[in-house]
């Protein structure tokens, strides 16, 4: 098993390129997330999905969109990238047990993103 | 607003020093509590998760616990690859799977 796999690993964009990062996992886990990571800040949540073609919006969902067709992938789009969204996006995937839907997250090796 | 803080932002201890860091969350209705390690340079990986108040887990040299406003995460005669930081996080009522986490600490470990 793979695990969680993200695609690229490092990437650098002029301001108002657009790209996507693939994520994918191979353990058939219904949720999936999208999270930057920036110094100092912590994890924020920018978008997640509980199940193929459902998606959500998390902390900091503006100038991101998502997309899950397929129950193993999870793209994370940057329609006009900015300086701002300078930083390193981790995937994770999660699952759901009959007991509780609240369990461990298992996360990709990130993507490095530098936006000049 | 729901918050999540920890501290202290970073730590060294000399190999065999007990201590404990601090998670304290401010939120409406708690449902978990997580805690993740994260080396340099790669994502997080899960240790324990914390259900309701009173709550204990333990692996190795790790024990995580649970109240009501905060947990704790205590380390018991760490050694150098206890060298990390290490994340906490929660998931609320009525918010789904938007989990909130913690900036972290920074621990470091001297042999």
């Amino acid at each position: 098993n793979a695990g969680v796999t993200q695609t690229p690993k490092f990437r650098v964009l002029k301001t108002g390129q657009s790209m996507t990062l693939l994520c994918a996992q191979d353990m058939n886990h219904e949720y999936m997330y999208w999270y930057r990571q920036d110094p100092g800040m912590g994890l924020r949540l920018i978008h997640y999905s509980v199940g193929e073609g459902t998606t959500a919006k998390g902390e900091v969902p503006d100038g991101y969109n998502v997309s899950r067709l397929k129950k193993q992938n999870f793209l994370l789009g940057l329609e006009s990238a900015a300086p701002s969204q300078t930083s390193v996006y981790f995937c994770a995937s999660s699952y759901r047990t009959v007991r509780d839907p609240y369990n461990e997250q298992f996360f990709g090796p990130g993507t490095r993103l530098t936006v000049l | 607003e729901d918050q999540v803080t920890q501290s202290p932002e970073a730590l060294r201890l000399q190999e065999g020093e007990s201590s404990s860091l601090n998670c304290s969350y401010t939120v409406s209705g708690l449902r978990g509590l997580f805690w993740y390690r994260q080396d340099p340079g790669k994502g997080p990986e899960f240790l324990f998760t914390l259900y309701s108040a009173g709550e204990e887990k333990e692996k190795e040299r790790l024990k995580a616990t649970l109240t009501k406003k905060e947990s704790f995460l205590h380390i018991t005669a760490p050694k150098p690859e206890d060298s990390a930081t290490y994340l906490c996080a929660v998931v609320r009522v009525n918010y789904g799977q938007n989990f909130v986490f913690g900036p972290g600490t920074r621990l470091s470990v001297l042999p």
